[in-house]
């Protein structure tokens, strides 16, 4: 699976978009973008996922470039709940059963 | 609820102890996964069954470790002689397809917070 970089660190102010910057510029032609997020105590929670196209549903909005070299988590209105850790991970199908994390984005979301 | 459930949530064992952890997955899911995570780290791969059967194993720390899934549904995650490396979170998911074919989404419980005194 490609390898993904993401930021350490972010914060955003409650009601703002909260845009999270993952880059994969090793990925291939079959490989899916996912994001998940881990909010303090809980398990990963699925958000979503994509191939090439923009994908939206209630949670997000995930931006591929073009070149599929990077993506872009949109939270439209984030709220103080939003505050997790997000993950970015690239991973085909028949590659095995494993997700690699890393070690994501620590998103804090302010009043 | 229709998630992911795991027990127990916390548990506190004493070195050289055994410990079983058990993960109720999502109803009908073929695919489940058992990951380890240490303070401050995302998430590791342990190993996987479809259905009953362990196609990977290769997370495993030690052969300490043992998963079973007898009948397909529940599994649990066995640690024998348990030590102070041990301690982590476990955390158990589910899909609904095969893992390693498909782009499903693995859904989480919250995980089992093992502590080795």
């Amino acid at each position: 699976d490609a390898k993904t970089t993401q930021p350490t660190s972010m914060d955003c102010a409650e009601g703002r978009a909260a845009n999270l910057p993952c880059n994969h510029s090793t990925i291939s032609g079959n490989e899916y973008v996912y994001w998940y997020r881990q909010i303090h105590s809980q398990g990963p929670q699925y958000i979503i996922h994509g191939l090439k196209n923009n994908e939206t549903n209630e949670m997000a909005s995930l931006i591929i470039t073009e070149d599929r070299k990077s993506s872009t988590l949109i939270l439209p209105h984030a709220t103080l709940r939003d505050t997790a850790v997000y993950y970015c991970i690239v991973r085909a199908p028949n590659s095995g059963y494993a997700l690699n994390f890393g070690k994501g984005t620590s998103l804090l979301v302010t009043p | 609820g229709a998630g992911v459930s795991q027990s127990p949530r916390y548990k506190v064992a004493k070195r050289g102890q055994d410990v079983a952890l058990r993960c109720d997955p999502i109803s009908g899911h073929v695919s489940l996964f058992w990951y380890q995570q240490a303070l401050g780290q995302g998430p590791e791969f342990l190993t996987y069954f479809q259905n009953e059967a362990q196609l990977d194993k290769s997370g495993l720390p030690s052969d300490r470790f043992f998963a079973e899934r007898p009948e397909g549904s529940v599994s649990t995650l066995k640690i024998q002689r348990t030590q102070q490396e041990d301690s982590a979170v476990y955390l158990c998911a589910s899909s609904y397809r095969q893992g390693g074919s498909s782009n499903q989404p693995q859904h989480f419980g919250d995980g089992t917070r093992l502590s080795i005194l």
